[in-house]
């Protein structure tokens, strides 16, 4: 079975400084990795997705994500946060092909200081 | 476009009251999805169904059922609530099957339930 840690409950970057988040996966086949993003009151919106290829993959809002294989983790980056980006963030992974299970992480809740 | 709609947004109930929560999607989306939210738990699969007609328990059905109405539609019943099923039910949906699904999923707002 899968599953997804982000060993970050909560982050707190300044407004204009980089971001990562770290997501690390367990998954005996290639997987479907997916980051989201939830602001407060809100449902969940996809910020990238990666399936195969390149394993840099750029998504909304500026944000970007790198697949390591050798490391099975996918990490969200952002050069410059924006106090908007303050969000909860969930990394998740997919199983391929037939009906899709997708597994969440536990999340990571980013707070922007001025 | 409205995507996926879930209704009610918010409800109070009492232990052992029942309640339907009601889910549509108006992306022609084969597959649908009931997940629940709990504060550092992440989002945990309670029912989904693959294909109009089929329904399948997930990671946390005990307490649950579903029905997959038509290709749109897709409710959760609480027969008898308790206390730890209070918490924030997401209703998604997705292409589903086969090559074509790109695996992403479409939330819905989400519905805040609590049982006292």
């Amino acid at each position: 079975a899968q599953s997804v840690t982000q060993p970050d409950i909560h982050i707190t970057v300044s407004e204009g400084a980089s971001l990562e988040l770290r997501c690390n996966y367990s998954y005996g086949a290639t997987p479907y990795l997916f980051w989201y993003v939830q602001s407060p009151g809100q449902g969940l919106q996809l910020l990238l997705k990666y399936f195969s290829g390149d394993t840099l993959v750029q998504g909304i809002k500026g944000f970007e994500a790198e697949f390591k294989r050798s490391q099975s983790s996918f990490n969200l980056r952002k050069p410059s946060v924006h106090w908007s980006d303050a969000a909860e963030y969930f990394c998740a992974v997919g199983t391929s092909g037939g009906y899709q299970k997708v597994t969440f992480g536990t999340g990571t809740k980013l707070q922007v200081i001025p | 476009n409205a995507g996926v709609t879930q209704t009610p947004k918010f409800q109070v109930l009492k232990t052992g009251q029942s309640m339907t929560l009601q889910c549509a999607q108006d992306m022609n989306h084969n597959s649908m999805y009931w997940y629940r939210q709990d504060p550092g738990m992440g989002l945990r699969l309670i029912y989904y169904s693959a294909s109009e007609g089929t329904t399948d328990k997930g990671e946390v059905p005990n307490g649950y059922n579903v029905s997959r109405l038509n290709k749109r539609e897709f409710s959760l019943r609480l027969e008898s609530a308790a206390p730890s099923q209070t918490s924030v039910y997401f209703c998604a949906s997705n292409m589903g099957g086969g090559l074509v699904n790109t695996g992403e999923l479409f939330f819905g707002e989400g519905s805040r339930l609590t049982v006292l």
